[in-house]
C-alpha cells in the first residue's frame, strides 16, 4: 500500500521554504526520500530510521515520527536546482523491510 | 563502475507481443526491484527480490513475471503485452545488510520507456 504524500505540487520563488509530508498506514522500519528530475531516474537524498530521528542534507532536512508513521521533508532557502519531483519511499516492518514502496510524488517548481 | 544497467532504453510493442526487460547491477547488492512509473501514480512496485533465489510480488504484479538469474541480474517479462502496460520501467538495487540500516539507499537504472500499441 502506497504512502500518501502531500501536497501534490508546490510552486516557490527562490529563497522560499517548503514542507513535503509523507504518511503511511503501516508501521515502518525506515523512510527514504528521493528527488527525480524530468526524464531522469530518481536520486537518493536521505534515509531516516525508526527512532524518530532528523537528518540534514545541505539545506534539505527531514524528520520521521515512527509513532505517527509520518515523515516530513523540509527545503529551506530553495534554489532553482531543487526543482523536480520528490518521492518518499517506505519500508514496512511487516515485509521485514525488504520491500520499498513509494508515494505518488510531490512536484516542486522553484522560480527565479 | 556502471551501477545499475537497464536494457533496452526504448521499446514499442504491439498488443499481445512478449518481451523481457533486462537489468544488471555490479555493486554486489542483495536486493533488486522493478518499478513502473505512470503520470500521477508515482513509482509502483511490480516485483522485488530480497536475495538471490527469492522473488516476491509488489503492488502491481499482474501481467508480469520476473527471474532473479543470479545476484547481478533481475529480469522482467511481459508475456502478452497490453496497452495498460505502457509506462516507464525502472530497475533498482539496494544493499540490505543485516542490522546496518544507514547504507540502504536504492540505486536506479536509467529506465525503459515502453509503449504498447
Amino acid at each position: 500500500q502506497q504512502p500518501v504524500q502531500s501536497p501534490q505540487a508546490v510552486i516557490l520563488r527562490e529563497g522560499e521554504d517548503a514542507v513535503i509530508n509523507c504518511s503511511s498506514s503501516k508501521a515502518l522500519y525506515s523512510v527514504h526520500w528521493y528527488r527525480q528530475k524530468h526524464g531522469e531516474a530518481p536520486v537518493f537524498l536521505m534515509i531516516l530510521l525508526k527512532g524518530g530521528e532528523q537528518k540534514g542534507h545541505e539545506k534539505i532536512s527531514a524528520s520521521f515520527n515512527e509513532k505517527k508513521q509520518q515523515s516530513s521533508l523540509y527545503l529551506t532557502a530553495s534554489q532553482l536546482s531543487y526543482s523536480g519531483t520528490y518521492f518518499c519511499g517506505t519500508a514496512p516492518m511487516d515485509t521485514g523491510r525488504r520491500a520499498l514502496t513509494f508515494g505518488s510524488g510531490t512536484r516542486l517548481q522553484v522560480q527565479p | 563502475n556502471a551501477g545499475v544497467t537497464q536494457t533496452p532504453k526504448f521499446q514499442v510493442l504491439k498488443t499481445g507481443q512478449s518481451m523481457t526487460l533486462q537489468c544488471a547491477q555490479d555493486m554486489n547488492h542483495n536486493s533488486m526491484y522493478w518499478y513502473r512509473q505512470d503520470p500521477g501514480m508515482g513509482l509502483r512496485l511490480i516485483y522485488y527480490s530480497a536475495s538471490e533465489g527469492t522473488t516476491d510480488k509488489g503492488e502491481v504484479p499482474n501481467g508480469y513475471n520476473v527471474s532473479r538469474l543470479n545476484k547481478r541480474e533481475f529480469s522482467l517479462r511481459l508475456e502478452s503485452a497490453a496497452p495498460s502496460q505502457t509506462s516507464v520501467y525502472f530497475c533498482a538495487s539496494r544493499s540490505l545488510p543485516q542490522g546496518a540500516y544507514t547504507n540502504e539507499k536504492l540505486f536506479f537504472g536509467s529506465g525503459t520507456q515502453l509503449s504498447v500499441l
